[in-house]
């Protein structure tokens, strides 16, 4: 049983474009997600977080939505850069769990 | 600061061989943990540690074990390898569980003949 769906493997975005990467998960105890980046052959690489107790957060060019009534997230990415071009990983946790529990990944590539 | 360092970075084994991953930190985390990455399965939780001496199972903690005697390392141990082990292994560490982000290591491709 998947509790953090990234249903969609892979996107493509025009450079300038905006990018918008998807999540949905099952379990409404979960608190706290966050969103990591990866290149091939490296560690995944934190991009930004949002506690349940918000519905957005920003970091420069990478804004988080979160709508816990739908059970969803999304990564909003303006304007996209070709070395965005990475696979994108959600991870959710519950409060007091110590456990993260990782999407599939959604493949992001963006054409110059 | 090196930051988190995984050795080996690529492993042949033959089915039911041991051996044990490396994971070290030099940034004072107190909070470590061990995944696989396995095509189209995302990142899989095998076993944490919130602190030196206390260890605790993830998602897939079955054919492994892992101890923690000092903050720095958090070594992941396979006693006897069997092909359903092949996979991406990334060690992860982070100052606090609740709202720091984790810092991962390079990784080790572990291939189980």
């Amino acid at each position: 049983d998947q509790q953090v769906k990234q249903n969609s493997p892979s996107l493509s975005v025009q450079e300038g474009r905006i990018s918008i990467l998807n999540c949905d998960y099952t379990n409404s105890m979960f608190d706290y997600f966050l969103w990591y980046k990866k290149y091939p052959a490296e560690g995944p690489t934190f991009l930004i977080s949002i506690s349940s107790i918000k519905d957005k957060n920003e970091d420069g060019r990478f804004t988080v939505f979160l709508n816990k009534s739908a059970k969803h997230l999304s990564l909003h990415i303006v304007p996209s850069q070709p070395g965005d071009s990475a696979v994108y990983f959600c991870a959710a946790s519950v409060g007091g769990t110590y456990k993260y529990i990782f999407g599939t990944g959604t493949r992001l590539k963006v054409l110059a | 600061n090196a930051g988190v360092t995984q050795t080996p970075k690529f492993q042949v084994l033959k089915t039911g061989q041991s051996m044990t991953l490396q994971c070290a930190q030099d940034m004072n985390h107190e909070y470590m943990s061990w995944y696989r990455q396995d095509p189209g399965m995302g990142l899989r939780l095998i076993h944490y540690s919130v602190g030196a001496g206390i260890t605790d199972q993830g998602e897939v903690p079955n054919g492994y074990n892992v101890s923690r005697s000092t903050t720095e390392d958090f070594p992941l141990r396979l006693l006897s390898a069997a092909p359903s082990q092949t996979s991406v292994y990334f060690c992860a560490s982070s100052y606090d569980r609740e709202t720091d982000e984790q810092f991962f290591g390079p990784g080790t491709r572990l291939t189980v003949l």
